[in-house]
């Protein structure tokens, strides 16, 4: 079975700072990983996933993440917040095999602090 | 650039109704997936659709059933309606994207239809 932790139920930064959410997976075999953002009752936008090659992924309004085999670890990231990043973030492992549904973490508020 | 159309957005049932809700996914994707979100949970995966069949199935209970039509439409049919069902369902689409044996689609979701059961 596979599944997804998002340690932090929210995550607060100062406008301009750096932001970095976690997540930690666990799966059989390889991972396929994104990233979802939701704002307030709004549909899942897909930020970004990691699939296979380069560590460090890009993906939208600026936003990168950091895969890392040894620690099971996909955390999101961002050079410097702004503060309409505040919404609930969502990272989720995909099997890989047939159209599978994503298993989802629990999901973590970001909230930036003008 | 066209989206996942959820019809209707919002939709209140009393105790054993019936309710349908549709699903019309991004132009040429061809799988289709049912989530529910409770408050303050996280997305549930309960079924999947390729090309008209079904592919995957998670916690759709036995009183949900859904279909994939040849428009590559779907529906998801729940019957029998509980206080619990009350959430927020979102059907997302994607296109087969092989790499080597396994899928590495992206799923892009609609805004959601928000059930309540009173």
């Amino acid at each position: 079975a596979q599944s997804v932790a998002q340690p932090e139920d929210q995550v607060n930064v100062a406008e301009g700072n750096p932001l970095t959410v976690k997540c930690t997976y666990s799966v059989s075999g390889n991972p396929y990983l994104f990233w979802y953002v939701q704002y307030p009752n709004r549909g899942l936008q897909f930020l970004l996933k990691y699939i296979t090659g380069d560590n460090l992924v890009k993906g939208s309004y600026g936003f990168e993440a950091e895969f890392n085999k040894s620690q099971t670890s996909f955390h999101l990231k961002k050079p410097s917040a702004l503060v309409s990043d505040s919404a609930l973030y969502f990272c989720a492992v995909h099997s890989g095999g047939g159209a599978d549904g994503l298993t989802f973490g629990k999901g973590t508020h970001l909230i930036i602090q003008p | 650039a066209a989206g996942v159309i959820q019809s209707p957005r919002h939709l209140i049932k009393e105790k054993r109704e019936t309710a349908t809700l549709k699903c019309y996914p991004i132009p040429r994707h061809d799988t289709v997936y049912w989530y529910q979100q409770g408050p303050g949970q996280d997305p549930q995966f309960l079924i999947s659709f390729y090309e008209k069949m079904q592919s995957d199935k998670g916690s759709i209970p036995d009183r949900f059933s859904a279909q994939q039509f040849s428009d590559y439409h779907s529906e998801l049919n729940m019957s029998s309606l509980e206080l619990g069902d009350s959430a927020l369902y979102f059907c997302a689409s994607s296109r087969l994207e092989r790499g080597g044996p396994v899928r590495r689609d992206t799923q892009y979701f609609g805004p959601g239809t928000r059930l309540t059961v009173l």
